[in-house]
């Protein structure tokens, strides 16, 4: 079964505007990771974020976490039409596996 | 290319036949998962090994999933007697032992008829 959700299921959006997705996990957790996911490169890490951690930046990407809440943020700034793609968050559940939440489908329209 | 590759692509099966799919993870990468994703879902984990050894299985993998990964290099995912249920997109990602990012390849979509 899923280990999150992610909210909303479903974004869309002009380019340059920015693009914020959530993700609700269940158990503790050693780190929270996205993933992006379309049909051309199948699934790419984009960012991890230890759990001793608040916020991390990486390019036009932001994200937050919030441990007491079991939540995480996934900022886009300036969203590009290649933007366009699928968001997973990913925890590893203080195991060796990732468990997955259930995705965003974003929409970068140009 | 040098990173996790999938065979086949595709593979199109009828119900009650026997299936395998080869993973080739990126070399010295010590982990490999195998992820079951279907449509509108995030991947589910299936199993993993660390090395040859398969350390853990999903409640998921029932009796006709079996997994091997002889010599620690590339891994095989054999479904026995497919059901239209397991109709799904295989994943294989692979990973140093010292990282927690994941490498995933492009999938292995089976459909069974």
């Amino acid at each position: 079964s899923q280990q999150g959700e992610e909210d909303p299921q479903a974004l869309s959006i002009q380019e340059g505007e920015n693009a914020t997705m959530n993700c609700s996990y269940k158990t503790s957790i050693n780190n929270l990771q996205w993933y992006r996911q379309n049909s051309g490169r199948g699934l790419v890490h984009l960012i991890l974020i230890r759990s001793n951690e608040r916020e991390k930046h990486s390019g036009r990407l932001r994200v937050t976490l919030d441990t007491s809440k079991k939540s995480s943020s996934l900022l886009i700034t300036a969203s590009r039409a290649a933007d366009t793609a699928s968001y997973f968050c990913a925890t590893d559940g203080r195991t060796d596996k990732l468990i997955f939440g259930t995705g965003t489908r974003l929409q970068v329209f140009p | 290319d040098t990173g996790v590759s999938q065979n086949p692509r595709h593979k199109i099966t009828k119900r009650g036949q026997n299936v395998t799919f080869r993973c080739d993870p990126i070399s010295e990468h010590n982990r490999l998962y195998w992820y079951r994703q279907t449509l509108g879902q995030g991947p589910e984990f299936l199993t993993y090994f660390q090395n040859e050894a398969q350390l853990e299985k999903s409640r998921l993998l029932s009796d006709r999933f079996s997994a091997e990964r002889p010599k620690g290099s590339f891994s095989t995912l054999e479904i026995q007697r497919t059901e239209q249920g397991d109709s799904a997109m295989y994943l294989c990602a692979s990973t140093p032992t010292e990282s927690y990012e994941q490498f995933f390849g492009p999938g292995t979509r089976l459909t069974v008829l």
